[in-house]
């Protein structure tokens, strides 16, 4: 069964630093990659989504990820990162096996001042 | 705009009720999907609903029920609260089963 991997429960990183949030899934043929974003007290917004062609996707807020298939990872990135970019960060999976969105356990970006 | 509503965004309740939750999409999505969300599980699915009057089972169906009578709403349905569901509840609705879901701003359901 597909299964998704956040390896960190938080991230804490200085405010105009970069940030990194990693975010690996089980092998399948042919998967689709989403990196979601939920600020406190709010439903999930879609930051960015990886279906096909080029592996570097941008996304909304000045994020990226990049998908690496032989890595089975789609890590998330901002070069600057901001105070109001404090929120949870979901990374989802699903594939032409398994239509069903796979949610990892999510990242809290914590932003120090 | 697609937007997604769901009926409160804090609820308390008594052990033993009947609680209803629901949810509208205004985008005449196919597929709709009923999430629970606690700290350190991430989203689990509950239920997602293909089709009107069509359900599916997602990981966690035990102690819900839901109901689509109509393609907009979703309705999630506690049928004797338990503390245990004490959860936030996400509803999502997409055009496509494996392509981007667009969520609601979940209700916060506390069960007494």
């Amino acid at each position: 069964a597909q299964s998704v991997t956040q390896l960190d429960s938080q991230v804490p990183v200085f405010e105009e630093a970069p940030v990194e949030l990693r975010c690996n899934y089980s092998s399948s043929v042919s998967v689709y990659l989403f990196w979601y974003v939920q600020y406190p007290n709010q439903g999930l917004q879609l930051l960015l989504k990886y279906l096909s062609g080029s592996t570097l996707v941008k996304g909304i807020n000045g994020f990226e990820a990049e998908f690496n298939k032989s890595q089975t990872s789609f890590h998330l990135r901002k070069p600057s990162v901001h105070i109001s970019d404090t929120a949870e960060y979901f990374c989802a999976v699903s594939s032409d096996s398994n239509y069903q969105l796979i949610w990892g356990a999510g990242t809290k970006l914590i932003i120090k001042p | 705009d697609v937007k997604v509503t769901q009926s409160s965004r804090y609820l308390v309740k008594r052990t033993g009720e009947k609680v209803f939750l629901e949810c509208v999409q205004d985008m005449d999505h196919e597929n709709m999907f009923w999430y629970r969300q606690d700290p350190g599980l991430g989203l689990r699915l509950i239920y997602f609903s293909y089709d009107v009057k069509m359900k599916e089972k997602g990981d966690i169906p035990e102690g819900y029920s839901v109901s689509r009578e109509k393609k907009e709403r979703f309705s999630l349905i506690l049928e004797s609260a338990s503390t245990n569901q004490t959860s936030m509840y996400l509803c999502a609705s997409s055009l496509l089963l494996a392509d981007e879901q667009f969520f609601g701003p979940g209700t916060r359901l506390t069960v007494l």
